[in-house]
């Protein structure tokens, strides 16, 4: 069952450019959480957004989320290469963490 | 880095043999999950732990089975490896639930079975 599905699939901007990846789920939820996934390595925690919560930042991340739209963003401003990986979101359902599938960014000095 | 280490990180077998994959953490969190990596799917959950000897199912448990001994250690097993076993499995913790807290992965162990 997929809850969370994101929005570009794969997503290629130049160093400098804002990256902006949607996430869009089905039930009601507790919390969002947005990963980010280097190729070859496990998931690393970026941001957790509670229901009653409409936005929050972290350095150069801004999390949206519109529970009456079932939908959360994700935006990276002044991106860099380093931020080339893949970005997930994940929610909450019946007491587990269920994952989308993912944006690929890919963000070319 | 939170201290999760996957064994082996690589591993190519044959069907109809098991296989075991550790997970052994050193932050003494309450919480380990087993998921599975595949195109397509993303991350899917198969068992977790919520204390010693204290395991549960997640969507795709079949085939899979789970041990907790000690709290740094969570074992996967795969009692006979099928081809559709194929795929990276990533172990996680989290101090408290998976709900609102965040969990913390390991570098993954890639699985092929021929």
């Amino acid at each position: 069952s997929q809850q969370g599905e994101e929005d570009p699939q794969a997503l290629s901007i130049q160093e400098g450019e804002n990256a902006t990846m949607n996430c869009s789920y089905k039930t009601s939820i507790n919390n969002l959480q947005w990963y980010r996934q280097n190729s070859g390595r496990g998931l690393v925690h970026l941001i957790l957004i509670r229901s009653n919560e409409r936005e929050k930042h972290s350095g150069r991340l801004r999390v949206t989320l519109d529970t009456s739209k079932k939908s959360s963003s994700l935006l990276i401003t002044a991106s860099r290469a380093a931020d080339t990986a893949s970005y997930f979101c994940a929610t909450d359902n019946r007491g587990k963490l269920i994952f989308g599938q993912g944006t690929e960014l890919s963000v070319k000095p | 880095d939170a201290g999760i280490t996957q064994s082996p990180r690589h591993k190519v077998t044959e069907t109809g043999t098991p296989v075991t994959l550790r997970c052994h953490q050193t932050e003494n969190h309450r919480y380990m999950y087993w998921y599975r990596q595949d195109p397509g799917h993303g991350l899917r959950l198969i068992h977790y732990s919520y204390g010693v000897k204290d395991t549960d199912k997640g969507e795709v448990s079949d085939g899979y089975s789970v041990s907790r001994s000690k709290t740094e250690d969570f074992l996967l097993t795969l009692e006979s490896a099928t081809s559709s076993q194929t795929s990276v499995y990533f172990c996680a913790i989290s101090d408290r639930g998976p709900l609102n807290q965040p969990q913390h992965f390991g570098d993954g162990t890639r699985l092929s079975i021929l």
